[in-house]
């Protein structure tokens, strides 16, 4: 298995702009997590979803943020308008279900200027 | 809240030297803890994982660490450290079922020869 896949894998945009971030969990894991990562906060997680439902989202920081899961293989993260606050690196991570670690994708870095 | 908790933002040790990172958690039930690298630029690597049995476990690269429920506490060590150990490193936890994964605020190890 190529194990989770992110893309991109660096993103530059201006304020304001939509960002959408995706990623493609690793085959027959239902669970899955996308984290924000920066110096200042560490790796926060955002939301997570077991079996496509969002579980989780109380890690979303404001309306801006929004993710969806529409089916097993492939979740997104958008942010619309973006912000220069919003430049982190963005991981993903799925797992297969109860009691298991999570495999992590290599992150999305993300820069607004 | 379950939580796991890092008390050491940042440890140097010399090339050779033994390694201990400390990782306490909390909650009452015995939790499913984890260790994870990140070297830079990357995303996170499992290191190895607790669930129940013998309380000490056996990683990847030479790790290992041990559960210990009177401390409350999961620390990874390794015997002899190597360059391409520096990285930052992560406690994970604890996780049951199909709850999420949160982690500590992370420890980075510098390498000196």
């Amino acid at each position: 298995d190529a194990g989770v896949i992110q893309s991109p894998r660096h993103e530059v945009t201006e304020m304001g702009q939509e960002v959408t971030l995706r990623c493609k969990p690793i085959s027959g894991h239902n669970s899955l997590f996308w984290y924000r990562q920066t110096m200042m906060r560490g790796l926060e997680l955002l939301i997570y979803f077991n079996n496509n439902v969002p579980i989780d989202d109380s890690g979303m920081p404001e309306d801006r943020f929004s993710a969806k899961m529409p089916n097993a293989s492939f979740s997104t993260l958008k942010i619309q308008p973006s912000e220069p606050r919003d430049s982190a690196v963005y991981f993903c991570a799925s797992a297969t279900g109860e009691n298991t670690e999570a495999f992590f994708g290599q992150g999305t870095r993300l820069t607004v200027v | 809240a379950q939580s796991v908790t890092q008390p050491d933002i940042h440890i140097t040790v010399s090339e050779g030297a033994s390694l201990e990172l400390r990782c306490n958690y909390s909650y009452g039930a015995t939790p499913y803890l984890f260790w994870y690298v990140q070297s830079p630029g990357q995303g996170l690597q499992l290191l190895l994982k607790y669930f129940s049995g013998d309380t000490l476990v056996q990683g990847i690269k030479g790790f290992e660490a041990e559960f210990k429920r009177s401390q409350s506490s999961f620390n990874l060590r390794k015997p002899s450290v190597h360059w391409s150990d520096a990285a930052e490193y992560f406690c994970a936890g604890p996780r049951f079922g199909n709850e999420k994964l949160t982690f500590g605020t992370g420890t980075r190890l510098t390498i000196i020869p």
